[in-house]
């Protein structure tokens, strides 16, 4: 099937390092979706991507959508020990949201 | 302030026992969705739902049924489960048809272990 996949898989920070995600599909995305899960808990949407290009940002997380529509990136700035957690970035297809398998964020403070 | 309330939140069955997972939201959304999240293996499509009365596989439906005789509920029926099936479930649900615009609200998981 269309899929997003994810690097890296597992990321360790000291905190106040910054951290970077990277979402890439073979073929043009018409969005992307980004999602954060805390251990033990559930995904919660972050943002949407839409348009080729585009940056969002939401305080320290910056979230970018490649010109070709075929790659996507969280950066973290000056990470936290609140940022822990596993982040997906999410395509979709039709009436589908597939989901790539995520990057683990481990934070040592 | 339910949002999506999935029941139960744990549950322990044996190989050949069948069970339903059970998926509740009060935002009057039209798409529903269930998932699976394997250790390492992020999350998985099982089927989804456009609205009542319409049902669809998604990337991993063997094994699980559904059907959605109202706009509220989309429950996940394990005819006969397996521990492959050993796994934590996630229903989710949005606002929007086509999903291009919506976000996914996701319930708080059910935890599956089949022995």
């Amino acid at each position: 099937g269309q899929q997003v996949m994810q690097i890296p898989q597992y990321q360790h920070v000291q905190e106040g390092e910054d951290f970077t995600t990277y979402c890439n599909s073979s073929t043009t995305l018409s969005n992307i979706q980004w999602y954060k899960q805390r251990p033990g808990g559930h995904p919660v949407f972050l943002i949407q991507l839409v348009k080729s290009g585009e940056v969002k940002k939401q305080k320290r997380l910056t979230f970018q959508f490649g010109e070709a529509k075929k790659n996507s990136s969280l950066h973290i700035t000056a990470t936290q020990t609140t940022d822990v957690g596993t982040y997906f970035c999410a395509r979709n297809a039709g009436n589908m949201l597939t989901f790539g398998g995520g990057t683990r964020l481990m934070v040592k403070p | 302030n339910a949002g999506v309330t999935q029941t139960p939140k744990f549950q322990v069955l044996k190989t050949g026992q069948s069970m339903t997972l059970q998926c509740a939201q009060d935002m009057n959304h039209e798409y529903m969705s269930w998932y699976r999240q394997d250790p390492g293996m992020g999350l998985r499509l099982i089927h989804y739902s456009v609205g009542a009365g319409i049902t669809d596989q998604g990337e991993v439906p063997n094994g699980y049924n559904v059907s959605r005789s109202t706009t509220e509920d989309f429950p996940l029926r394990l005819l006969s489960a397996a521990p492959s099936q050993t796994s934590v479930y996630f229903c989710a649900s949005t606002h929007t048809l086509g999903l291009a615009t919506g976000e996914l609200f996701f319930g708080e998981g059910s935890r599956l272990t089949v022995l």
